[in-house]
């Protein structure tokens, strides 16, 4: 079965320290992968995305994050959190099937929290 | 939340009424998707449309229905069969139908249902 798991329910750090949220995939075929930050009562906004080539994707905001393809893993980074950096971190995945069943369809994982303290 | 509109942004229903979750974007995407999300479980693909007049279910169509006359709208009807239907739902939109897979999506305020 196709999947995405954020292991952490809530991650914790101070304000200026570095920052990482966990994501690992379980697809066939090549992925897309995504990542999404949700401040509360409102909508995804997209970050960053990983579709092929360098395995280090630079997005919105100071993220990053690192494509590990024998780890299956994408984890979300920032070399210097913020207050503001608090709130819930989607990863998702769309699986690179080719053919008539191509629907764009996200995989999500169930979110991370983020807490960034002053 | 871009150039996606949902209304409204809380929603109150009765038992045994259906109720209509508005999805508008001007974005001129052709796909749009319509999201279920509940605390700690992510988000969950009820329905989703690649062009005007065609849509297929997702994950947890069952007590959902769409329609999809215009391109650039794309309402939710939750019926009286959907047996647990409070929760925040999320409409997206995403470009043409040959970047599917890799184009991000856009996603909407969200509207927040409550069955009383």
């Amino acid at each position: 079965a196709q999947s995405v798991a954020q292991p952490e329910d809530q991650v914790n750090v101070a304000e200026g320290n570095p920052l990482t949220v966990k994501c690992t995939y379980s697809v066939s075929g090549n992925p897309y992968l995504f990542w999404y930050v949700q401040y509360p009562n409102r909508g995804l906004q997209f970050l960053l995305k990983y579709i092929t080539g360098d395995n280090l994707v630079k997005g919105s905001y100071g993220f990053e994050a690192e494509f590990n393809k024998s780890q299956t893993s994408f984890h979300l980074k920032k070399p210097s959190a913020l207050v503001s950096d608090s709130a819930l971190y989607f990863c998702a995945v769309s699986p690179s099937v080719h053919g008539s069943g191509n629907t764009g369809k996200l995989i999500f994982g169930q979110g991370t929290t983020l807490q960034v303290k002053p | 939340d871009g150039g996606i509109t949902q209304s409204p942004k809380y929603l109150f229903r009765k038992e045994g009424q259906n109720v209509t979750l508005s999805c508008e974007q001007n974005l001129n995407h052709d796909a749009m998707y319509w999201y279920r999300q509940d605390p700690g479980q992510g988000l969950r693909l009820i329905y989703y449309s690649q062009i005007v007049n065609d849509f297929q279910k997702g994950d947890i169509a069952e007590g959902y229905s769409v329609s999809r006359e215009k391109k650039e709208s794309f309402p939710l009807t939750v019926t009286s069969a959907q047996k647990n239907p409070t929760a925040f739902y999320l409409c997206a939109s995403s470009p043409g139908l040959a970047g599917v897979l890799y184009n991000e999506q856009f996603f909407g305020p969200g509207t927040r249902l409550t069955v009383l």
